[in-house]
């Protein structure tokens, strides 16, 4: 079965602070994504990577790094959280050959303080 | 630029037939979807339509495509209570990189 996990479901930060959002899938996908959910905007894409060490901007990077030091994991950085990186965070992955079906995980919703 | 639009809320009554539509601008994707965002959930993949087909059905499910108009339409039939949930529409970017997704129609059942 298809799984894709991420490190929390709620986390509370405070302005300023590092933060980190991990995402693990099992299913040997090439292809990881991340985006950001906020109620009237549906989904936006942060960043997505195609291969270990690759990344590549989505649409609304600003604020946002990544890392993709294995296959299986795609972590999310925000440098220095604000108050508007406050929102619902999704991770997905694909594989090569299905690259547009996507699986989702749980999502973490962050608050910024 | 490529966009998906939906209509952001819909509410029915269970039993009843529950239609939700969608239109797209980029006429190269392969597949069309539609996901399904339970309260407090991530997306699942409901269904999804090869852009050659006019139509699939799967139980309850019904997807139409009618490519001339980019218009996509997901049906339920005989909706529950169950189905409560926000259903997202989505295409392929032009490179075929990432989903490009609607902003999601909230479908409220009652009972």
């Amino acid at each position: 079965d298809v799984k894709v996990t991420q490190s929390s479901r709620y986390l509370v930060k405070r302005t300023g602070e590092k933060v980190f959002l991990e995402c693990v899938q099992d299913m040997d996908h090439e292809n990881m994504f991340w985006y950001r959910q906020d109620p009237g905007l549906g989904l936006r894409l942060i960043y997505f990577s195609y291969d270990v060490k690759m990344k590549e901007k989505g649409d609304i990077p600003e604020g946002y790094s990544v890392s993709r030091e294995k296959k299986e994991r795609f972590s999310l950085i925000l440098e220095s959280a604000s108050t508007n990186q406050t929102s619902m965070y999704l991770c997905a992955s694909s594989s090569l050959e299905g690259a547009d079906t996507q699986y989702f995980g749980p999502g973490t919703r962050l608050t910024v303080l | 630029g490529e966009d998906v639009e939906q209509s952001l809320f819909l509410s029915v009554r269970e039993g009843d037939s529950s239609v939700i539509n969608c239109t797209y601008t980029d006429s190269s994707s392969t597949y069309l979807y539609w996901y399904k965002q339970e309260p407090g959930a991530g997306l699942q993949l409901l269904t999804y339509i090869f852009s050659n087909m006019d139509m699939k059905q799967d139980q309850r499910l019904t997807v139409l495509l009618n490519k001339k108009d980019k218009h996509l339409s997901l049906r339920i039939a005989d909706t529950q209570t169950g189905d409560s949930a926000i259903y997202f529409c989505a295409e392929a970017n032009q490179a075929g990189t990432a989903l490009i997704f609607g902003k999601g129609t909230t479908l409220s059942v009652s009972s």
